[in-house]
């Protein structure tokens, strides 16, 4: 069974850091595409970003919100994908999930991130 | 980059009613379209993939058809537990994006 498991969420103040984690368990994370997805409390669904498999090259693409801000990496090793978040602002609280495939067939539970003084 | 609309944004409907949510893309997208139902404070979950594949084990109750800009998801016949807000999300053309929802609620 497909089993993904995110943590790392908190609370942070502006400007502060973060990395999200997101163990995988149950398929072939080293040949899956994965994504990042967050939720403003009372808000819709917001592409965050998303990286290829190391044998696509391993390369990540982002939504406008957090380019240049967020990176999203992979270490097949431990079948757990990353979020880093940098230069956090109040507007990046949401609840971050991640997501297999490019149409993220199963998600997490779910993380919460908090950015406020 | 592309913009996903749903309509209606929210609809009341009675258990048994067949209801049927449309999600229009501002350009093409073949048929790289993705239907996701979401339940209060619960996570998202994958309904259909490829704008008519339904997931392993959700009821074939859903359906999806369309291709290039329009998409409808239905139900073929509303129960309690469909009680949800559906989102429909493109993945053709980076970034990919998500349509602002559809809530479903009980009339």
């Amino acid at each position: 069974e497909v089993h993904l498991v995110e943590s790392g969420g908190g609370l942070v103040k502006p400007g502060g850091s973060l990395r999200l984690s997101c163990a995988a368990s149950g398929f072939s994370f080293t040949n899956s595409y994965m994504s990042w997805v967050r939720q403003a409390p009372g808000k819709g669904l917001e592409w965050v970003g998303h990286i290829v498999t190391i044998s696509h090259g391993g390369t990540s693409t982002y939504g406008a919100p957090v380019k240049d801000r967020f990176t999203i990496s992979r270490d097949d090793s431990k079948s757990t994908l990353y979020l880093q978040m940098d230069s956090l602002k109040t507007e990046d609280t949401a609840m971050y999930y991640c997501g297999t495939g490019s149409a993220s067939d199963t998600w997490g539970q779910g993380t919460m991130v908090t950015v406020s003084s | 980059d592309i913009q996903m609309t749903q309509s209606p944004s929210s609809l009341s409907a009675s258990v048994g009613d067949r209801v049927t949510i449309t999600c229009r893309a501002s350009q093409g997208i073949s048929h790289y379209l993705a239907w996701f139902q979401q339940k209060p404070g619960k996570a998202p979950r994958s309904l259909i993939n490829g704008a008519s594949t339904l997931q392993s084990g959700v009821s074939s109750k859903f359906s999806g058809s369309g291709s290039g800009t329009d998409f409808t998801l239905t139900i073929s016949s509303l129960q309690p537990e469909d009680f949800a807000t559906y989102y429909c999300q493109q993945y053709s053309t980076y970034p990919f994006s998500f349509g602002p929802g559809t809530k479903v609620d009980i009339k």
